[in-house]
């Protein structure tokens, strides 16, 4: 069973600082990592999807890593901004399984 | 915008009521998921329906069920609700299957409040 942790849960920064928020996972069998982006009460917002055979991506501001072999994936924000405040959440697709798995998410505020 | 439009926004509903909560998924998906999302988590998977039929189902009970149309449209209907029903519900559309890799779009969500 792939489980999902996001540690910080909560993350407080000042804006323009470089920031990462950490995903972690259990089953490397995955075939994508998507990260989202959460505004409070709203739906979520694709921000960057990783396939099981790429290592990273990029969007603007925006930088997500996938390791496979040790759990991990990571999202950079460069040059933060109060824009960015919201919860972040990563989700992974496991082989033979049709869902995406969530973890918790990182809750993001940029102090301005 | 992902193209994918869910309705209504929010809905207030009494505990034993029926409710349908619906999607409009991006044209030519064929594809849709269905999430539960309570608050403070991460979404949890309820199911899939791949070309109007099941494809998958998460762990919630048969009061759960749902119905994807040729057009593009779904339902996620709920009997007998239940205060812990409260939650946003969120579809997510997508070209394929979740087992190709394919991104999933998800729709800004419907909240549902159970008193």
């Amino acid at each position: 069973k792939q489980e999902v942790t996001q540690i910080p849960a909560a993350l407080s920064v000042p804006e323009g600082e470089n920031l990462v928020l950490n995903c972690s996972f259990t089953d490397s069998a995955i075939y994508n990592l998507q990260w989202f982006r959460q505004d409070p009460g709203k739906g979520l917002t694709s921000l960057l999807l990783i396939q099981s055979s790429q290592r990273e991506q990029t969007s603007g501001r925006l930088n997500a890593s996938l390791d496979k072999s040790s759990g991990r994936s990571t999202l950079y924000i460069a040059a933060s901004q109060p824009g960015d405040s919201a919860t972040y959440l990563c989700a992974l697709g496991t082989f033979g399984n049709e869902k995406l798995t969530f973890g918790t998410g990182t809750r993001l505020t940029i102090i301005p | 915008e992902t193209g994918v439009t869910q309705s209504p926004t929010h809905l207030i509903k009494t505990r034993g009521q029926q409710v349908t909560l619906r999607c409009s998924s991006q044209s030519g998906h064929n594809t849709v998921s269905w999430y539960q999302q309570a608050l403070g988590q991460g979404p949890q998977f309820i199911f899939q329906y791949y070309r109007e039929e099941e494809n998958g189902r998460g762990n919630f009970p048969p009061r759960f069920s749902g119905l994807q149309f040729p057009n593009y449209s779904s339902e996620l209907n709920v009997n007998a609700l239940e205060l812990d029903d409260s939650a946003l519900y969120l579809c997510a559309s997508s070209l394929d299957t979740g087992g190709s890799g394919v991104e999933q779009f998800f729709g800004p969500g419907t909240r549902l409040t159970v008193l």
